[in-house]
């Protein structure tokens, strides 16, 4: 079965550092990943996503993910963090359903707090 | 380019009630998802909706239904409410085989 494993569940920086946010994945065939982002009491906002291709995204908000076959990861990283990031960011991985749908399998998430 | 939109934005019921939830999709999206998202934990997929049908569902009892409407619009219903179904319900649309799923703000749920 699908699954997504973030290993932190929650994150401190300082704003202006470097930040990067573990996921693993396990999926049997080519994964469709995806990092979405919540702000507090608001829904999913997509950050970058993985089909084919180039390893490296590109994401909305200086956002960048790189997907590692060998290593079944796709971490999300941000050069400088600004305390607007604070949120809490999930992984997920595109699956189907037994009835051929596409769903999405979401970590726990890992909750960012961004020290002034 | 209206988003996804749904109502309510929160709700109060008591053990055993109904509820219905809305959704409305992203303009030209034909797909409906929803999930469900417990506190301090991820969505779980409920079910998916194409051309007003269930095409997809996750682990969730019967008791958790749906409709799609022809403008692509949705509900979610869940009869005989627990107090485990308090959560944030999220509601996602998507083109068939588009892969992205843009989701709304979503209903937070208390069962009481």
């Amino acid at each position: 079965a699908q699954s997504v494993t973030q290993p932190d569940i929650h994150i401190t920086v300082s704003e202006g550092a470097s930040l990067e946010l573990r996921c693993n994945y396990s999926y049997g065939a080519t994964p469709y990943l995806f990092w979405y982002v919540q702000s507090p009491g608001q829904g999913l906002q997509l950050l970058l996503k993985y089909f084919s291709g180039d390893t490296l995204v590109q994401g909305i908000k200086g956002f960048e993910a790189e997907f590692k076959r060998s290593q079944s990861s796709f971490n999300l990283r941000k050069p400088s963090v600004h305390w607007s990031d604070a949120a809490e960011y999930f992984c997920a991985v595109g699956a189907l359903t037994q009835g051929g749908s596409e769903k999405l399998v979401f970590g726990k998430g890992t909750k960012l707090t961004v020290n002034p | 380019e209206t988003g996804v939109t749904q109502s309510p934005t929160h709700l109060i019921k008591t053990r055993g009630q109904q509820v219905t939830l809305r959704c409305s999709s992203q303009s030209g999206h034909n797909t409906v998802s929803w999930y469900q998202q417990a506190l301090g934990q991820g969505p779980q997929f409920i079910f998916q909706y194409y051309r007003e049908e269930e095409n997809g569902r996750g682990n969730f009892p019967p008791r958790f239904s749906g409709l799609q409407f022809p403008n692509y619009s949705s509900e979610l219903n869940v009869n005989a409410l627990e107090l485990d179904d308090s959560a944030l319900y999220l509601c996602a649309s998507s083109l068939v085989g588009g892969n992205i799923q843009y989701f709304g703000a979503g209903t937070r749920l208390s069962v009481l």
